[in-house]
This record gives C-alpha cells, sequence and structure tokens, in this order.
C-alpha cells in the first residue's frame, strides 16, 4: 500500500530564512510522480512542485527546490528567502504514473515570521 | 492553466436536506473527477473517484447512497449530500483529470455546514 509520511505538523520560519520541510513516501512502483501542495487560507489546493521519479536531477521552480532521494523514498521541499505570503498548510502526494489516484500526506502547517 | 470550479463555494443548510455541489472543468475535458473531504486541519480524503458516463467508484467507507456523484458529461460532476446531518458539515475539494495532459486540477473547494 502507498503511504505519504510528513513527520512535521508545524514549521516556522524567518522571513527571508530558507526552511524544508520533509516528506517520506512508501510504494513498491517504480514509474510514479511526487509533488508538493501548497493550501493557503483560502483552501485553494496549489502545485508548488512536481518531481517525476524517473528522472534523476531534482526539481527546481523559482524558490522551491526538492531533494528527491529514490532508494530512501524521501522527497523533501526546500523554500528559499522566504516571504510572508509562503505561509500555508504544505501537503506531500504521491500518484502512481498511470494511476488517477493521489495519495496526501497529513500536512505540514508552514508559518512565517516577519 | 486549467481551471476549475466549484458551485457553491459555501452552502448552510438545515439537517435532513439534501445539496447538491457541482464541479466543472472549465477550459478542459475531464474524462474522470475526484471528490474529496477535509476536516479543519486535517489532510484531504479521497472519498471517489467518478468517470464520465458511468458508476462512480467509492473509497471504503463511504456510503454511495448518502453521498451520490453524477459525472454526466465531460465538464461537470456533481456531488449530492443525501440527508444531511451536522456531522456532514466538512470541506468539500474536487478534482479533474485531463487526459491530454496527464494532469489533475483542484477546485477551490466548497464548506457545507449543516445546522
Amino acid at each position: 500500500a502507498q503511504t505519504v509520511t510528513q513527520s512535521q505538523p508545524e514549521m516556522s520560519v524567518q522571513e527571508a530564512e530558507t526552511v524544508t520541510l520533509s516528506c517520506t513516501y512508501d510504494t513498491s512502483e517504480s514509474d510514479y510522480y511526487l509533488f508538493w501542495y501548497k493550501q493557503p487560507p483560502s483552501r485553494q489546493m496549489i502545485l508548488v512542485i512536481r518531481q517525476e521519479a524517473y528522472k534523476q536531477q531534482n526539481a527546481t521552480e523559482n524558490r522551491f527546490s526538492v531533494n528527491f532521494q529514490k532508494a530512501a523514498k524521501s522527497f523533501s521541499l526546500k523554500i528559499s528567502d522566504s516571504q510572508l505570503g509562503d505561509a500555508a498548510m504544505y501537503f506531500c502526494a504521491y500518484r502512481v504514473f498511470t494511476g488517477n489516484q493521489f495519495y496526501f500526506g497529513t500536512g505540514t502547517s508552514l508559518t512565517v515570521i516577519p | 492553466g486549467a481551471v476549475v470550479s466549484q458551485h457553491p463555494s459555501w452552502v448552510i443548510c438545515k439537517s435532513g436536506t439534501s445539496v447538491k455541489i457541482e464541479c466543472r472543468s472549465l477550459d478542459f475535458q475531464a474524462t474522470t473527477m475526484f471528490w474529496y473531504r477535509q476536516f479543519p486541519k486535517q489532510s484531504l480524503m479521497l472519498m471517489a473517484t467518478s468517470n464520465e458516463g458511468s458508476k462512480a467508484t467509492y473509497e471504503q467507507g463511504v456510503e454511495k447512497d448518502k453521498f451520490l456523484i453524477n459525472h454526466a458529461s465531460l465538464t461537470l460532476s456533481t456531488l449530492t449530500v443525501t440527508s444531511a446531518h451536522p456531522e456532514d458539515s466538512s470541506f468539500y475539494i474536487c478534482s479533474a483529470r485531463d487526459r491530454a495532459w496527464n494532469e489533475q486540477f483542484f477546485g477551490p473547494g466548497t464548506r457545507l455546514t449543516v445546522l
């Protein structure tokens, strides 16, 4: 069974600093996607970054980057130069390459301190 | 980018009544749509998967007679909460898959409060 674990229910970071959110997952599949979604107070799910498991290169999107360790089944999100607008709940998610269903972690609430 | 809308964004109803929530893909055809439920400060829980023109597939523990899902067209899926009770109060989110892009896009959610 596929499971996604986020061991940090809450994190805080000083504005302009860097923070890393952790995520581990369990799967027997070899081809899959990993995602980080942001859910601000509006509750709209926003895709932050996506990683294909077959790609060795870590995905980056501006201030957001991931550290994907396939053998360790680890997928952490690094947010650089944190901004007040980054404050939100962050969910790690997994999807089999050819499948439909997302498996979400329990989320990490990020607070950005001015 | 692809947009998924939900209507209404929030609804308050009396216990025992039924409420319908619509999920629409605005600029793409969604062969598959998903309905999630989210309790405060918790993760998204998949309730069901609906494919256009066929019956929805419900996750274990989700009452199909209580949460009726209809996916009548490639751009519209509806979730009807029948005989709503206060414990059905929650945030409901839909997502839609675009086959061409193999991507899923989330709607903004609907907050249901049952009095």
